[in-house]
């Protein structure tokens, strides 16, 4: 059964400390892993595509990578407005998604 | 471009009730997923539709059905409501592509009563 994992599942930081958010995946047939922001009362937010190990992509403070096994999420000088769940999806077919259950992320000015 | 359109944002309904959902994706997405959120679970896929047919679902009861009209609007439906069933129902749209990622709309805030 395809599997995802995110840790840790809640994380305060103090504005402008730095940290990650780990993502790991047991999915057959992978063909990628994307990264959504969810924020209360509204619907998760589409922030990467990863599609092979060794892959980084970038937006603003936050920067994603892919390894075999797991991704991570970079987030560098947080900022109050970052604060939000964030959520890894893994997907090996047409628009079937398995989500893990996210990491809900306060940043403290 | 406007974005995933759900309607309506709150329900309340009763034990055994019957409930339909609405879904207007981003114009040219011809797929559309329907997903379950609760704190418990998470997000859950519930089935997905591409030109009217439904190509791929999830371990949900046949109480959860859905459809897809010609203009890639669709409508889930959940019979004999379970207290269960209160979640945030969520409707995503994509452009069909095996690599193409999905855009949710907010939900519908769905409590059975």
């Amino acid at each position: 059964e395809d599997q995802v994992t995110q840790s840790p599942e809640a994380l305060r930081l103090q504005e402008g400390e730095s940290s990650s958010l780990n993502c790991s995946y047991t999915v057959s047939g992978l063909r990628g892993l994307f990264w959504y922001r969810q924020d209360p009362g509204k619907g998760p937010e589409f922030l990467f595509t990863l599609y092979s190990a060794g892959e980084e992509k970038e937006k603003e403070r936050l920067k994603a990578t892919l390894t075999k096994k797991e991704s991570f999420l970079h987030i560098t000088a947080p900022k109050p407005e970052d604060s939000a769940t964030y959520l890894c999806a893994a997907f090996s077919g047409y628009s079937t998604l398995t989500f893990g259950k996210g990491t809900m992320l306060l940043v403290s000015p | 471009k406007a974005g995933v359109t759900q309607t309506p944002r709150y329900l309340i309904k009763t034990r055994g009730q019957q409930v339909t959902l609405s879904c207007s994706p981003i114009s040219g997405h011809r797929s559309v997923s329907w997903y379950q959120q609760t704190p418990g679970q998470g997000l859950q896929f519930l089935f997905e539709y591409f030109s009217e047919t439904q190509r791929n679902k999830g371990n949900f009861p046949g109480r959860f059905s859905g459809r897809q009209f010609s203009n890639s609007r669709s409508e889930m439906n959940v019979s004999t409501l379970e207290l269960g069933d209160s979640a945030l129902y969520l409707c995503a749209s994509s452009l069909a592509d095996l690599n193409s990622p999905l855009h949710f709309g907010n939900g519908t805030r769905l409590t059975v009563t």
